[in-house]
């Protein structure tokens, strides 16, 4: 049971172009959802949250987008570099609960930023 | 302020051995949780925990697996009699005590089982 899916493996994009990394969830008492990035042989490093409350968060060139309705979110890097090259993990929580930080988390997006 | 901390890194085990994999929390961090990534998938919740207590250990087969979290001293996720399907990456993640969502990963550890 795959309650946040991330259904795109791999994201192919140019330097300086838009990224564009899509998730979609199935549970309808997420409240809080997070976009992971991972290095090779590293942990994953928060990126970017986003409350239930709000349809948008932006933090210098990542954008993060809720649709309710859809129960999809996306995350939008403009401009990308090649630094951004990495596996992307959505997350969603129910921060009703004291398990705040039991994350459901996607697949991952492998994303690669040509020069 | 160092991270959270992993160790060990890597860990060859054979088919029924026991594996202990230790996690020290971000320094002022109360909340400790284990999470496992099985190859080409994502991270599955296993277990959170503060200081001495198991709070969801939801995500942990019902057997050869225990996690706890002293009083003193390190995590500690325990796999007895490991099998080759335990091979995986464990990450570990600790929060503040006002802020439970917002984790910091580890390195994590990754367990061989030959």
């Amino acid at each position: 049971d795959q309650q946040v899916k991330q259904n795109s493996p791999s994201l192919s994009v140019q330097e300086g172009r838009i990224s564009i990394l899509n998730c979609d969830y199935t549970n309808s008492m997420f409240d809080y959802f997070l976009w992971y990035k991972k290095y090779p042989a590293e942990g994953p490093t928060f990126l970017i949250s986003i409350s239930s409350i709000k349809d948008k968060n932006e933090d210098g060139r990542f954008t993060v987008f809720l649709n309710k309705s859809a129960k999809h979110l996306s995350l939008h890097i403009v401009p990308s570099q090649p630094g951004d090259s990495a596996v992307y993990f959505c997350a969603a929580s129910v921060t009703g609960s004291s398990n705040t930080g039991k994350l459901i988390f996607g697949q991952g997006t492998t994303l690669q930023v040509k020069p | 302020n160092a991270g959270v901390m992993q160790n060990p890194r890597h860990l060859v085990r054979r088919r029924g051995q026991e594996a202990r994999l230790r996690c020290s929390p971000m320094k002022g961090h109360s909340h400790v949780y284990w999470y496992r990534q099985l190859p080409e998938e994502g991270l599955k919740f296993m277990v959170y925990l503060q200081k001495e207590n198991i709070i969801d250990e939801s995500g942990m087969p019902k057997e050869r697996f225990s996690a706890e979290f002293p009083k003193e001293g390190p995590s500690i996720l325990r796999i007895q009699q490991v099998v080759r399907g335990d091979s995986a990456a464990y990450f570990c993640a600790s929060s503040p005590p006002r802020a439970p969502g917002e984790l910091f990963f580890g390195e994590g550890s990754r367990l061989t089982v030959l």
